[in-house]
């Protein structure tokens, strides 16, 4: 059964970069799989963020595109997400989820960032 | 990209079935069979219950399942119990190489 947890500062100042990262268990970053951040501000609908494939490729949503980097660790067996330049409008429960195809199969529990001064 | 459009809310009394809307483009929904559905209950992960338009994944009840014609998908719950009561998203690949997801249905059990 494969477990993802999230982890990561809970409060990141405006203009800063928000840092999560996604540890990935009961199975291998590397099986094949993409792996995706999704994410959901209070009280509103979901967002996909972007996606990253064991060989370091990825693809992002056009409308963050300028601001996401999601990058792997091998070694670790994690992913990251790094969004640079956030303002409130980033305050958000953040997910990782599995990819099997083109859905999403396995979701982590969300971990929430709030963006304030 | 711009979200897919859903009703904001749906409901049913207990063993009716009911009918959710997810409406795209040519570009998502239309473009590719790779819808899915997704089930929310309040401070919950999201959970997967349909793939590829109309699969179920293991585990998940046969009184959900998912259809698509044209730029239209729809998630029909038959036999509506009091735990289908949550948040409902559909969410289609698109031609952006990326995924886009629907606004969201509350789906209430009277």
């Amino acid at each position: 059964q494969v477990q993802l947890q999230e982890s990561g500062p809970g409060l990141v100042k405006p203009s800063g970069t928000l840092s999560l990262t996604c540890a990935v268990s009961g199975g291998s970053i590397s099986s094949g799989n993409w792996w995706s951040w999704v994410r959901q501000p209070p009280g509103k609908g979901l967002e996909w963020i972007g996606e990253v494939y064991h060989s370091g490729s990825t693809n992002y949503n056009p409308s963050l595109k300028s601001r996401v980097t999601v990058s792997v660790d091998k070694s670790q067996n994690q992913f990251s997400l790094k969004l640079s330049s956030v303002t409130a409008a980033d305050t958000a429960v953040y997910y990782c989820a599995r990819n099997d195809g083109w859905c999403q199969d396995y979701w982590g529990q969300g971990t929430l960032v709030t963006v304030s001064a | 990209q711009s979200a897919l459009t859903q009703p904001a809310s749906v409901s049913g009394s207990p063993g009716q079935s009911i009918t959710i809307s997810c409406t795209g483009t040519s570009s998502d929904v239309g473009g590719y069979n790779y819808v899915s559905w997704y089930q929310q209950h309040p401070g919950k992960a999201p959970k997967l219950m349909i793939y590829d338009v109309s699969n179920r994944p293991s585990g998940v009840s046969n009184r959900f399942s998912g259809s698509k014609s044209g730029n239209t998908a729809s998630l029909t719950i038959s036999g509506l119990q009091a735990e289908d009561e949550a948040d409902y998203y559909c969410s289609s690949y698109t031609t952006s190489s990326s995924y886009v997801f629907g606004t969201g249905t509350k789906v209430t059990v009277l």
